[in-house]
């Protein structure tokens, strides 16, 4: 059954750094999306994704963030200058167009020190 | 902008046992779909039913159904014949109609302990 897939599972990175977290959607899927957990609390969307430019991002997708589709398959996020507060679970998610189902990568958590 | 709201942050049964999970959402929008995510100690988002706000029928998926009120805006999850494997968070969503790349709006959750 096809997945979506994330790496890494899980990345540790100093204050200040840049990050790149990476997702490859199910192959058919023209909708991505990134989301975020950080730990005990609810999952927040960030950005979504379709025909290569931002459809809709919420408040929390400021600056420091960015989204990318560098080729066919993988979908990218990246932390331009990480915080502390940026440490939580980031989910990748993708759908088929006009199919209300989000399907949902593992995770990867993301630690900043 | 929406919002959901789970007011159980935790509840705890007997296996085999029925258990109800509460949602409420208050939306302005007529045309939207709800979810229930059930989220295990691996954090792996699984869907576990969803429910097309046009539909008055409530969905059911084996031992999950729902009960959908739409003039009460309520959404609750109910579990027949509770399992051990069903103990994990269970999130419940909401997503705007129109096909768009919409985002899941999410409730924060409630953490379902199935007692052996």
């Amino acid at each position: 059954e096809p997945e979506v897939t994330q790496t890494p599972s899980h990345q540790v990175t100093q204050m200040g750094q840049e990050v790149i977290l990476r997702c490859v959607p199910i192959s058919n899927h023209l909708y991505f999306y990134w989301y975020r957990q950080i730990l005990g609390q609810k999952v927040e969307f960030l950005v979504s994704f379709y025909n290569n430019e931002i459809s809709e991002k919420s408040e929390i997708f400021d600056d420091q963030f960015s989204v990318e589709r560098p080729d066919g398959s993988n979908f990218t996020l990246k932390i331009r200058s990480t915080k502390l507060e940026d440490s939580a679970m980031y989910f990748c998610a993708s759908s088929e167009p006009n199919y209300n189902e989000q399907f949902f990568g593992p995770g990867t958590r993301l630690t900043v020190l | 902008a929406q919002t959901v709201t789970q007011s159980q942050p935790e509840m705890s049964v007997q296996e085999a046992e029925t258990v109800t999970l509460s949602c409420t959402y208050d939306t302005s929008e007529n045309n939207y779909y709800l979810f229930w995510y059930k989220q295990p100690p691996s954090r792996q988002m699984i869907l576990v039913i969803r429910q097309e706000a046009y539909k008055q029928q409530n969905a059911t998926e084996n031992r999950f159904s729902v009960n959908f009120q739409k003039a009460a805006k309520s959404f609750s999850l109910k579990i027949s014949d509770s399992q051990l494997g069903d103990t994990a968070m269970y999130f419940c969503a909401f997503m705007k109609g129109g096909g768009g790349a919409d985002g899941l709006t999410f409730g924060k959750g409630t953490h379902l302990i199935i007692q052996p």
